[in-house]
């Protein structure tokens, strides 16, 4: 088993730029997440998904939107990146009734 | 709110020299805590989930233990290796699908 995965591993983007972050599992857990983490803040939630064809927000859900079509994957979208998007980016999975989360080795994006 | 606080923000400790790390957490109900380690250009790996006051949990040179308002990572006799980022995460009652996390402490263990 592959886990998790992420692509791409490393981006850079100009202001204003669009671009998606692709995660898949091979799992099969039902949820799945999307964190950045920024130093000295840790890691912070940006959306969620419980399921296939769900997504709920979460603390930092401005400026992203996501999509999760199949059960084995959830996309981040980008629509105008700005350079406080500027982070790494952390996709995760579990079980449900939120077992132990299984992490990405992530994405790191650059917006200049 | 609930809030995850890691202390301190980085130790350096010569191989041998024990030593605990502190995660102290506010939340309104606590589900579960979890410990992870992270290393540099990497994603965090699971270490150990704590549910109730008085739990203990030990792998090789790590030991977690759990109270009511915070949770301790051992690490006795630490080995360079063990050098890397530890994370804490808490899960609330009211809402299993978000987890807080600790800004981490950065473990630099010396030979």
């Amino acid at each position: 088993n592959a886990g998790v995965t992420q692509t791409p591993k490393f981006r850079v983007l100009k202001t204003g730029q669009s671009m998606t972050l692709l995660c898949a599992q091979d799992m099969n857990h039902e949820y799945m997440y999307w964190y950045r983490q920024d130093p000295g803040m840790g890691l912070r939630l940006i959306h969620y998904s419980v399921g296939e064809g769900t997504t709920a927000k979460g603390e930092v859900p401005d400026g992203y939107n996501v999509s999760r079509l199949k059960k084995q994957n959830f996309l981040l979208g980008l629509e105008s990146a700005a350079p406080s998007q500027t982070s790494v980016y952390f996709c995760a999975s579990n079980r449900r009734d939120g077992e132990t989360q299984y992490f990405g080795p992530g994405t790191r994006l650059l917006v200049l | 709110e609930d809030q995850v606080t890691q202390s301190p923000e980085a130790l350096r400790l010569q191989e041998g020299e024990s030593s605990s790390l502190n995660c102290s957490y506010t939340v309104s109900g606590l589900r579960g805590l979890f410990w992870y380690r992270q290393d540099p250009g990497k994603g965090p790996e699971f270490l150990f989930t704590l549910y109730s006051a008085g739990e203990e949990k030990e792998k090789e040179r790590l030991k977690a233990t759990l109270t009511k308002k915070e949770s301790f990572l051992h690490i006795t006799a630490p080995k360079p290796e063990d050098s890397a980022t530890y994370l804490c995460a808490v899960q609330a009652m009211d809402n299993f699908n978000k987890f807080y996390f600790g800004s981490g402490t950065k473990l630099n263990v010396k030979p």
